[in-house]
Formats: C-alpha cells, structure tokens, sequence
C-alpha cells in the first residue's frame, strides 16, 4: 500500500528566502511523484512530476524536487519565496499500476509567504 | 492548459434537492475522479472511474452517485442534498499512470 506523510501542516517564509516543503512516502513499487498547488478558491495544478527519469525534477514558477529513494523522500524546494507562492501544496504518489485509483495525495502543507 | 472543466462554479442550494456536478475532459482520458475537499483540508477521492460504463467508490463513503456513459463526462448526482454535503468537489482525469489534471472545482453550499 502507498502513502504520503508531509511533514509540515504550515510552513511561513519571508519573500525573498528559500521555501522547503517536505514529503516523504512509502510504495511497493517503482513509484511516480508528484506535487501539486492549489491557490485558495482554485483547483489543484501541477509543478512537477517524476517518473523514474532524473533525480532532480524541475517545475513551474521556479520550483524544483529531488527524488532520494534511499530516504524515500520528494522534497520541493525553491531558492527565492514571492508572496505569490503562498497558497496549499500537496505531494502525491503513484505506483506502477496501469488502472484503478492509483493516486495517493498527502494531507497538504500551507505555504504563507511574509513580506 | 488542461481541458477539464467544472460547473457550476459555485452552487447554493437547499436541503433535499437534487443536484448534477457537470465534469467533462475534452483529452480522451480513460480515467476519471471526484474528490471532496473541505477547506483547508486534504482531499478525499468518492469516486473513480476507469472508462466508460466504468464507476467505483473510492476511500470516502459518499451518498453521492456518479455515471459514466460517454468518455468525456462524469456527473456526480446528489439526490437529496444535506446541510453535511457542504464542500468543494473536484474532479480531474488522467491518461494513465502520469499525471491527472484537475478541473477548477465545484463549491457547494447545502442551506
């Protein structure tokens, strides 16, 4: 069975300094890693994925995720915060499965971004 | 941009009535889910779909019904909305195991 454990329910930042969002998760298989954000009042859209190509996965708006399966982890980072990425992002896995409700999401970690 | 759209938006309505949530895909995906999401709270899937003809229940019990008789659209039906169904209802679909787009939401007020 698969699950996500993000570690930080909240997670505030002042513009300017580097954001870290923690994920990590357990699989049975080769997983596929994903984080997504959700902007109050919006749906959920994706920043990046990984899927068994480099380690080091690059997104949208500047963010960035590393996969260490050795420390089962996908954590998200990004060097510089703007008061636009405050908002809920949530890690999620997949396994290797073709069909059935394979994706398994983390209970979210609020970003607030303090001028 | 992904094609997967929602409506409505936003709905208020009262208790008893009977209530569609539109979800459709214009990217062929065999795959499709509904989520509720209270808010600041993580998502809980309440239905899936593998393709057509095709409905599950997913982790959450949910009195909603769901149907999928055309590969682009999958309805979610409350029959008799309750005050307890008060939510946001997400849908999204996928292509397989890579990625699944999501749709902008549905909030549902139940008076």
């Amino acid at each position: 069975a698969q699950s996500v454990t993000q570690l930080d329910s909240h997670v505030s930042v002042s513009e300017g300094t580097p954001v870290l969002l923690r994920c990590n998760y357990s699989s049975s298989y080769s997983p596929s890693l994903f984080w997504y954000v959700q902007h109050p009042n919006k749906g959920l859209q994706l920043l990046l994925k990984y899927t068994s190509a480099a380690t080091l996965v690059k997104g949208i708006n500047g963010f960035e995720a590393e996969f260490k399966k050795s420390e089962t982890s996908f954590h998200l980072t990004k060097p510089s915060a703007h008061m636009s990425d405050a908002a809920e992002y949530f890690c999620v896995v997949s396994d290797g499965g073709d069909y059935g409700q394979n994706f398994v999401f983390g209970p979210g970690t609020r970003l607030s971004v303090l001028p | 941009e992904a094609d997967i759209y929602q409506t409505p938006r936003y709905l208020v309505i009262g208790t008893g009535k009977k209530i569609t949530l539109e979800c459709s895909q214009t990217m062929g995906h065999d795959k499709m889910y509904w989520y509720q999401q209270d808010p600041g709270m993580e998502l809980h899937l309440i239905h899936y779909s593998y393709g057509v003809n095709s409905t599950e229940k997913g982790d959450l019990s949910s009195e909603s019904t769901v149907s999928r008789i055309r590969t682009e659209h999958f309805p979610l039906t409350l029959e008799s909305a309750r005050p307890s169904h008060t939510s946001q209802y997400l849908c999204a679909s996928s292509g397989g195991k890579e990625t699944q787009y999501f749709g902008p939401g549905t909030r549902l007020l139940v008076l």
